[in-house]
């Protein structure tokens, strides 16, 4: 069965520190993984999915298939990255997303 | 509609009673998901509807939850009896069938049971 773990329930970091999301998953086929982002009183929205290789607000993630790992990733924070992300893992078989306990991000200025 | 629809967007009931949760996802989309967000739980999957196939109940953690989607399109949660335990935000989402499995979700409904 599929899994996705983020073990730190609460980041917190300094504006323009470097910030690292933590996301592990377990899962037996061909994953595909995304980042889900929610802001305060916003709803629920991709911020991005690997297989685009994309920077979103200057975030990325690279999926380590050795590790099992798939983090979150941005330099410099700014304070209006704060809020709740989710990693999430496509079963293909199941069709549906597997969702991380989340990760709360608190930037202070 | 622009985007997936959830009412109501508040409910407090009081344990015992039966709810139902609404959900109008995005126009075309295939697929309906319902997950549920408990405060410091994560998000849990509920159930998930693909077109006409069977829905796949598998995350219902009761008898006492039930969902329905009638004509492809508008789907219904039912929490009956509802205890304290089932106060949370409840998530509808929905996606395209070429998506590239990217879902949108409502705001959700947040279901205080008292």
């Amino acid at each position: 069965a599929q899994r996705v773990t983020q073990p730190e329930k609460l980041l917190s970091v300094f504006k323009g520190a470097p910030v690292e999301l933590k996301c592990n998953y377990s899962y037996s086929g061909s994953p595909e993984l995304f980042w889900y982002v929610q802001y305060s009183r916003q709803r629920l929205q991709l911020l991005l999915r690997h297989i685009s290789r994309e920077s979103i607000k200057g975030f990325t993630a690279d999926l380590n298939k050795g590790e099992t790992s798939f983090h979150l990733k941005k330099p410099f924070a700014q304070e209006e990255d704060s809020a709740m992300y989710y990693c999430a893992l496509w079963s293909g078989a199941g069709n549906m997303l597997t969702f991380g306990g989340g990760t709360r991000l608190m930037v202070k200025p | 509609g622009a985007g997936v629809s959830q009412s109501p967007s508040n409910k407090v009931t009081e344990k015992g009673k039966d709810v139902e949760l609404r959900c109008d996802p995005i126009s075309g989309h295939t697929a309906l998901y319902w997950y549920r967000q408990s405060l410091g739980q994560g998000l849990e999957f509920l159930i998930y509807f693909q077109g006409n196939s069977a829905p796949d109940k598998s995350g219902l953690p009761s008898d006492r939850f039930s969902a329905e989607r009638t004509g492809g399109s508008v789907s219904t949660l039912t929490i009956q009896r509802t205890q304290q335990e089932d106060s949370a935000v409840y998530l509808c989402a929905s996606s395209s069938p070429g998506g590239r499995n990217t879902i949108y979700f409502g705001e959700g409904s947040w279901l205080t049971v008292v």
